[in-house]
């Protein structure tokens, strides 16, 4: 079936300093997502990736989807206390089914 | 956030005993999903739903069984709880075809001894 991991599993950073969370697919996929969960909530959605090659921008977060539609990344630009949690991807290959990565938590040492 | 309930928000059972979750929604999204979360497993799919009465499996849903006779209600069974299903568990939904931006609940902290 089909498998999604996320690296690096934990990250520790200065606040200040940039991240970035990989995903990669073993099969290709129509579209993927990103959630951010804060330490005992839920997970939120925070966007979709569809077209090969797509960069969307939120803010200080910037999200790729890689060409062969098989990996992403979520890249945050000068960390804040307010960025620390778990971010997953979610990618969909087939009819409704999402697989989840298995998250990058983030913490940010102010 | 969406109008999405679940209940019990924490639940200690015993081996064996039969224990159904639920999910209640407000916003008359057509798909749900159950989902449970475990330390370096991420989000795992248990089963979901396209409809009434229509349910289909996920990757993890050996244990698990599922009913929606309403648009709102989501019903998640363990038939015989075991304490590999100690977890949190998640309900999500989803509204349009082509939106797939799932709306998730609060969870379900449940534990089994």
């Amino acid at each position: 079936g089909q498998q999604v991991m996320q690296i690096p599993q934990y990250q520790h950073v200065q606040e200040g300093e940039d991240f970035t969370t990989y995903c990669n697919s073993s099969t290709t996929l129509s579209n993927i997502q990103w959630y951010k969960q804060r330490p005992g909530g839920h997970p939120v959605f925070l966007i979709q990736l569809v077209k090969s090659g797509e960069v969307k921008k939120q803010k200080r977060l910037t999200f790729q989807f890689g060409e062969a539609k098989k990996n992403s990344s979520l890249h945050i630009t000068a960390t804040q206390t307010t960025d620390v949690g778990t971010y997953f991807c979610a990618g969909r290959g087939g009819y409704q089914k999402v697989t989840f990565g298995t998250g990058t938590k983030l913490q940010v040492i102010p | 956030d969406a109008g999405i309930t679940q209940s019990p928000r924490h639940k200690v059972t015993e081996t064996g005993t039969p224990v159904t979750l639920r999910c209640h929604q407000t916003e008359n999204h057509r798909y749900m999903y159950w989902y449970r979360q475990d330390p370096g497993h991420g989000l795992r799919l248990i089963h979901y739903s396209y409809g009434v009465k229509d349910t289909d499996k996920g990757e993890v849903s050996d244990g698990y069984s599922v009913s929606r006779s309403k648009t709102e209600d989501f019903l998640l069974t363990l038939e015989s709880a075991t304490s590999s299903q100690t977890s949190v568990y998640f309900c999500a939904t989803q509204g349009q075809d082509n939106s797939y931006e799932q709306y998730f609940g609060p969870g379900t902290r449940l534990t089994v001894t």
